[in-house]
């Protein structure tokens, strides 16, 4: 199987920096894709193949991928960036497997 | 709009069966692959079965697997999940959610969920 580690919950002060790392081994050879999920909403692409980011999201929103983690950046964070996040890839022994997902916390 | 239309959620006791339906609109359906994906009260997203196009092939969770039968009907512009034997532990909100293709297996949309209970 594959499974990939995030942390629960990071906390941040509006502003700053939240980085949220999706561990597991050799994730730097797959392609991650990352999801925003609000209470009661359904999730939503945030960023995908690593670092490419859909239109509509911010330029706020950053990934990158190396080694055994991929991680995704929210600069100067803001009370609305408060979500789950979930990271997710393909991998030829589970298909699509997600992260257990990282809980952002703006102080 | 693009958008992605769940519906068949219910409250079925253990061992019976429900089909959920994926109604799409705004884009050509038929050349995207489609995957259910759940998500238990409470808990993260699980993903649950996928189908692509031309040729249409099927992938299944192993949590699923030989209970649970994903397809489509493009005609209408639908997604299915039948879903068999079910078991407590498949409560959850379902969602479809289309890969946006184009070289990624990104889910780019995904529908606002319905909700499955299995309970006696």
């Amino acid at each position: 199987s594959y499974v990939l580690t995030q942390p629960p919950s990071v906390s941040v002060v509006p502003g700053e920096t939240a980085m949220i790392p999706c561990g597991a081994n050799n994730i730097g050879s797959k392609n991650v894709h990352w999801y925003q999920q609000k209470p009661g909403q359904a999730p939503v692409l945030v960023i995908y193949s690593d670092s490419d980011r859909p239109s509509e999201i911010p330029a706020r929103f950053s990934g990158s991928n190396s080694g055994n983690t991929a991680t995704l950046s929210i600069s100067r964070v803001e009370a609305g960036d408060e979500a789950d996040y979930y990271c997710q890839v393909w991998d030829s022994t589970v298909d699509y497997v997600f992260g257990s997902g990282t809980t952002v916390t703006v102080l | 709009q693009v958008q992605l239309v769940e519906s068949g959620g219910d409250v079925v006791q253990p061992g019976r069966s429900l089909r959920l339906s994926c109604t799409a609109s705004g884009f050509i359906f038929s050349n995207y692959a489609m995957n259910w994906v759940r998500q238990a009260p409470g808990k993260g997203l699980e993903w649950v079965a996928v189908l692509s196009f031309d040729p249409n092939i099927e992938y299944y969770a192993d949590s699923v697997k030989a209970r649970f039968i994903i397809s489509r009907d493009d005609s209408k512009n639908t997604l299915y999940l039948q879903m068999n034997s079910l078991r407590v532990e498949d409560t959850a909100v379902y969602y479809c959610a289309r890969e946006a293709g184009d070289g990624t297996d990104a889910f780019d949309i995904w529908g606002q969920g319905t909700l499955v209970t299995v309970s006696s």
